[in-house]
């Protein structure tokens, strides 16, 4: 099966600060990449599929980026809202795994 | 609106059985594949497997493979995941979700089943 790494596993940014998320596939998966936020104690939620598509009503400061095994989850500018931890999975074939996610935090 | 509801907290003793629900509801329920994950406590995400309810197909993953059963009942918009004996270690939250229009990912998550098991 494809493995799934983060980094990093954590990350503490200032308001209005740039992040990097960078996710990596053991093997090609194509763009078959999404990336999810779960706030604490929260539902995870669809944020960007086919690596960089953005899902309907996600901020437009997420952005991804990335094909074959390396990709990037990117938030342009950081806001206390966005404290979270990120998971990207793939998806072009089963197990779906997800990775071991990102937690994020204010500095 | 498209919604998954799922059933409630259980607390269960090892060995026991369960099967826990998710319905969905504002869509074809049909045309799109659902799944399972399953969150440990303060652990990540584990992605379960997948069942596509016109014809119960099931895409598994290796680590819950003879662990639970994945199910569907089309006629009442349902899906389940059931255990025959459950062990400690099955703690955990467990989230069923659509599997959206556009690919693999899941577009719309059920507010989650905790389920205890414990002595």
């Amino acid at each position: 099966d494809i493995q799934m790494t983060q980094s990093p596993s954590s990350l503490s940014a200032s308001v209005g600060d740039r992040v990097t998320i960078t996710c990596r596939a053991s093997q090609g998966i194509f763009n078959y990449l999404a990336w999810y936020q779960q706030k604490p104690g929260k539902v995870p939620k669809l944020l960007i599929y086919a690596a960089s598509t953005l899902q309907s009503g996600v901020p437009s400061r997420f952005s991804g980026s990335g094909s074959g095994t390396d990709f990037t989850l990117t938030i342009s500018s950081l806001q206390p809202e966005d404290v979270a931890t990120y998971y990207c999975q793939k998806y072009n074939s089963a197990p779906f795994t997800f990775g071991p996610g990102t937690k994020v935090d204010i500095k | 609106e498209v919604l998954l509801v799922q059933s409630g907290a259980e607390v269960k003793k090892p060995g026991e059985s369960l099967k826990i629900s998710c319905k969905g509801s504002g869509y074809s329920f049909t045309n799109n594949w659902i799944g399972w994950v399953r969150q440990m406590p303060g652990k990540g995400l584990e992605w379960m497997g997948i069942i596509y309810p016109s014809d119960s197909k099931i895409r598994d993953s290796p680590s819950f493979e003879g662990q639970v059963t994945i199910s569907v009942d089309k006629s009442i918009t349902t899906a389940y995941l059931q255990w025959s004996s459950l062990k400690a270690s099955d703690t955990a939250m467990y989230y069923c979700a659509r599997i959206g229009d556009l690919g693999g990912s899941f577009d719309v998550w059920g507010q989650g089943t905790m389920v205890t098991v414990s002595s």
